[in-house]
């Protein structure tokens, strides 16, 4: 099955900086790679997705870069705010599947 | 608004009592999984359905049951809850374009 691999699994930075998630893939049929940002005491929600036919993709301050040859995708903030503390997880489905595969999570904390 | 619910949000119980966590979806989505997150493992997949009366397990599906008689109830069963069952679960519904969304969850204590 899919192994997918998040680092770093914590992440400070402070306010107005950047932070970088990276994740790596194992099954190179999956297709479809989401990220999750959860709250605490929230259940993980849906920030941005890439399908594997899409390099880059960009919301506002958030960005998500994919390379399949390398099978690793990553995820940008861009001038972090103190609200962007939480845990985030990347995922990978499988062509022809609905499974999330996910990665172990990254805490980010940002500094004030 | 389109949203997963999920109930109860807490439930403290003890080994053996038959309980059931109720999930509903109003997106009209086909699929829908249960997850449980358990610290340094992660989400990992218990059930899923693709439709009604459509169910088949995940990775970690022993100790529990799912029913799917209706497209937007998904409930979760643990028959003989144990105590290695203690977790927090997610319910979650997902579009033919793959977005997913997640209940809000259920902590679950077995005692």
């Amino acid at each position: 099955g899919e192994n997918v691999e998040q680092h770093p699994s914590t992440l400070s930075v402070q306010e107005g900086d950047s932070a970088v998630i990276k994740c790596t893939y194992s099954d190179s049929a999956s297709n479809y790679f989401p990220w999750y940002k959860q709250e605490l005491g929230k259940g993980p929600q849906l920030i941005i997705d890439i399908r594997s036919n899409v390099g880059e993709k960009k919301d506002q301050r958030i960005a998500v870069t994919l390379n399949k040859t390398a099978k690793h995708f990553s995820l940008h903030i861009t001038e972090t705010q103190p609200e962007d503390s939480a845990v985030y997880f990347c995922a990978a489905v499988t062509l022809g599947d609905y499974k999330l595969s996910f990665g172990a999570g990254t805490t980010v904390t940002v500094r004030a | 608004e389109a949203q997963v619910t999920q109930n109860p949000r807490y439930l403290i119980t003890v080994t053996g009592k038959k309980l059931t966590v109720t999930c509903s979806q109003n997106m009209n989505h086909e699929y829908m999984s249960w997850y449980r997150q358990d610290p340094g493992l992660g989400l990992r997949q218990i059930y899923y359905s693709m439709n009604v009366e459509v169910t088949d397990k995940g990775d970690v599906p022993e100790g529990y049951k799912v029913s799917r008689k209706e497209k937007r109830n998904f409930p979760l069963i643990l028959e003989s809850p144990s105590p290695n069952q203690t977790s927090l679960y997610f319910c979650a519904s997902t579009s033919d374009s793959l977005a997913t969304y997640f209940g809000p969850g259920t902590r679950l204590t077995v005692l």
